[in-house]
């Protein structure tokens, strides 16, 4: 999983709560998002960060906030986890810059809000 | 119209036979296209990218694009039980490299 790891693998929370999940990365990449993943919807971007304190919204950016203090660790934070939450989440890291925006995988968190 | 579309299948083939799996996406100004693929309750795995219109081979898989057309395929040559997965088509949105839109994927069975 080149280098990233991912906290929680797995967690069931309750409606309303606060939920933050980890993506701490050791390829000192400059890139970092996350996604999450749904049956019939695929892939889709909640955030991504471009560098320290440098984050941009995705696809599917409400109900969430993502920090970056560091470069190895972006962290996804769900303020008040709602069901429709419920998903398993991916983060990716990308070195960027010329033609290096391929992205690679951690091997996810899986989020059951009940 | 989604913005990348795929075939969902599920695409079924012989061992030994190609697999071909298409990818249609709807913005005229992206530049990079990706091919992951993702095997059931694992993270998506990318093992091709092609930028510029024509084919792109490596190994067993080739990509293929066609910029005005607006579609991109991979071919799988002497598909294998292993490569049964799901094959997820991902393009940039745009100029944005970081924008990544990602079709809802095929399912591909080869079967031995």
């Amino acid at each position: 999983d080149a280098g990233i790891t991912q906290s929680p693998r797995h967690k069931v929370t309750e409606t309303g709560t606060p939920v933050t999940l980890r993506c701490h990365q050791t390829e000192n990449h400059r890139y970092m998002y996350w996604y999450r993943q749904d049956p019939g919807h695929g892939l889709r971007l909640i955030h991504y960060s471009y560098g320290v304190k440098d984050t941009d919204k995705g696809e599917v950016s409400d109900g969430y906030s993502v920090s970056r203090s560091k470069t190895e660790d972006f962290l996804l934070t769900l303020e008040s986890a709602t069901s429709s939450q419920t998903s398993v989440y991916f983060c990716a890291i990308s070195e960027g810059g010329r033609s290096s925006y391929e992205q690679y995988f951690g091997p996810g968190t899986r989020l059951t809000v009940t | 119209q989604k913005e990348v579309e795929q075939n969902s299948g599920p695409l079924s083939v012989p061992e030994g036979a190609i697999a071909s799996l298409n990818c249609t996406y709807s913005d005229r100004g992206s530049q990079s296209f990706f091919w992951y693929r993702q095997y059931s309750g694992k993270s998506p795995e990318l093992i091709m990218f092609i930028y510029s219109n024509g084919d792109k081979e490596d190994g067993r898989f080739t990509a293929q694009l066609n910029k005005a057309s607006q579609y991109v395929s991979l071919l799988i040559r002497d598909s294998q039980p292993s490569d049964s997965a799901t094959y997820l088509c991902a393009v940039p949105r745009g100029y944005n490299n970081n924008d990544m839109r990602f079709g809802a994927g095929t399912r591909l069975t080869v079967k031995p």
